[in-house]
């Protein structure tokens, strides 16, 4: 059992360039969640997504899209990358406890990106 | 919107208790706990739902004061692996979005 799988681990970018970060969960979850930490920072949550062919904006969603085709794979696209977005981007995935709405998130590993 | 944690960083001996606090300006309806450890990814520790509620997860606990929109996460006893980056989070709405708080870095030392 995987569970949440990022890839890549590592990336450098030049400014200008596009690239997608992939994320895949193998726990059959219906909640996805994108969220960066820049060094020594908290965790600022990009898009999340309830379901297949559901997503919504979260904290700082500017310069990122999302989609959500499947349930297993919920990928994050810069389009023009920016030194700003240098950070640390972390995948997650929950499932839904009906009676409370709070499940623990499960967090992938993280994808390096340095933008120059 | 982000919850605010106090302190910023704390600095324990082997043995010793801290506390982490987690407030919020607006309603807290849930507190999620979890932990960081250095270039690793974060890890859940506890979700607290109801206003008094407590929990604990081996020597670590946390209770949840829904009145003072306050969460607090105490650690007793701590041990050189309890070191880390814990964060609350509380979801914005009912889709267990979370907005994590600012951290707290829990050094321990021999």
């Amino acid at each position: 059992n995987a569970g949440v799988t990022q890839t890549p681990k590592f990336r450098i970018l030049k400014i200008g360039q596009s690239m997608t970060l992939q994320c895949a969960q193998d726990m059959n979850h219906n909640y996805m969640y994108w969220y960066r930490q820049d060094p020594g920072m908290g965790l600022k949550l990009i898009y999340y997504s309830v379901g297949a062919g559901i997503t919504d904006k979260g904290e700082v969603p500017n310069g990122y899209n999302v989609s959500r085709s499947t349930t297993e794979d919920f990928p994050l696209r810069l389009e023009l990358a920016a030194p700003s977005q240098t950070s640390v981007y972390f995948c997650a995935s929950s499932s839904i406890d009906r009676s409370s709405y709070n499940s623990p998130l499960h967090f992938g590993n993280g994808t390096r990106l340095t933008v120059t | 919107q982000q919850p605010v944690q106090s302190p910023q960083a704390v600095i324990l001996r082997e043995g010793e208790d801290a506390v982490i606090n987690c407030s919020s300006s607006k309603a807290l309806y849930s507190v999620h706990w979890y932990r960081q450890k250095h270039g690793e990814a974060p890890v859940f520790l506890m979700i607290l739902l109801k206003g008094g509620e407590q929990k604990g997860h081996e020597k670590i606990s946390a209770s949840f004061n829904e009145k003072k929109q306050q969460s607090s996460l105490y650690l007793t006893a701590s041990q050189l692996s309890y070191s880390g980056t814990y964060f609350c989070g509380t979801p914005k709405t009912g889709a267990n979005n979370l907005f994590f708080g600012t951290g707290t870095r829990l050094t321990v030392i021999p």
